[in-house]
């Protein structure tokens, strides 16, 4: 089955600078790769998404990126504020089951 | 935006007993739904993939027989944790992939059920 490995586990950044999350995943049918957001006791946000026929998505301060040879892929985010501490997941689906990624805490330090 | 409720949020029960939880789509049919554990600070664990009509597809190590899973309709899916104990103590989370329209692959979450077992 697929395996989706997150790094890192933990990342405090300072307000304003930037955040990256990276992702693995091993089954080459995957073609569909969500990140959420989960804040504590709530459910998981999705942020943005990307599919497998493309390389890159932006929205605003949040972007993906996406290497489908290298099976990875990224979530960037830039300008961070204090309100984008939270637990970040990444997640791979063949269009089937959906396998997440151990998760990121991020705290952003005002 | 799709909408999907859990019921009950929080559930406490004693060693032994049987406990449902409900996943309902509020706004949308959904083909597909999907049941995952979480224990506090990791991340979300698939426990089982549940389309309507037919037996849900457990994931490996996920005892079938101790997690009831029934899809009855296109917007209600239902967990029933059989003979509880404390190690089944637990956030559990559904998640519901719209039939119709959008991203098919999207899934939209509940807002979870806590499950203490005493």
């Amino acid at each position: 089955g697929e395996n989706v490995e997150q790094h890192p586990s933990t990342l405090s950044v300072q307000e304003g600078d930037s955040a990256v999350i990276k992702c693995t995943y091993s089954d080459s049918a995957s073609n569909y790769f969500p990140w959420y957001k989960q804040e504590l006791g709530k459910r998981p946000q999705l942020i943005i998404d990307i599919r497998s026929n493309v390389g890159e998505k932006k929205d605003q301060r949040i972007a993906v990126t996406l290497n489908k040879t290298a099976k990875h892929f990224s979530l960037h985010i830039t300008e961070t504020q204090p309100e984008d501490s939270a637990v970040y997941f990444c997640a791979a689906s063949n269009g089937n089951q959906f396998y997440f990624g151990t998760g990121t805490s991020l705290t952003v330090i005002p | 935006g799709a909408v999907v409720s859990q019921h009950p949020s929080r559930v406490i029960c004693k060693s032994g007993t049987s406990v449902k939880i409900e996943c309902r789509s509020l706004d949308f049919q959904a083909t597909t739904m999907f049941w995952y554990r979480q224990f506090p600070k990791k991340s979300l664990m698939l426990m089982a993939t549940s389309n309507e009509g037919s037996k849900a597809t457990y994931e490996q190590g996920v005892e079938k027989d101790k997690f009831l899973i029934n899809h009855a309709s296109l917007t209600l899916s239902t967990l029933t944790v059989t003979s509880a104990h404390p190690e089944d103590s637990s956030f559990y989370i559904c998640s519901a992939r719209d039939r119709a329209g959008g991203p098919t692959d999207t899934q939209y979450f509940g807002p979870g059920t806590r499950l203490t077992v005493l």
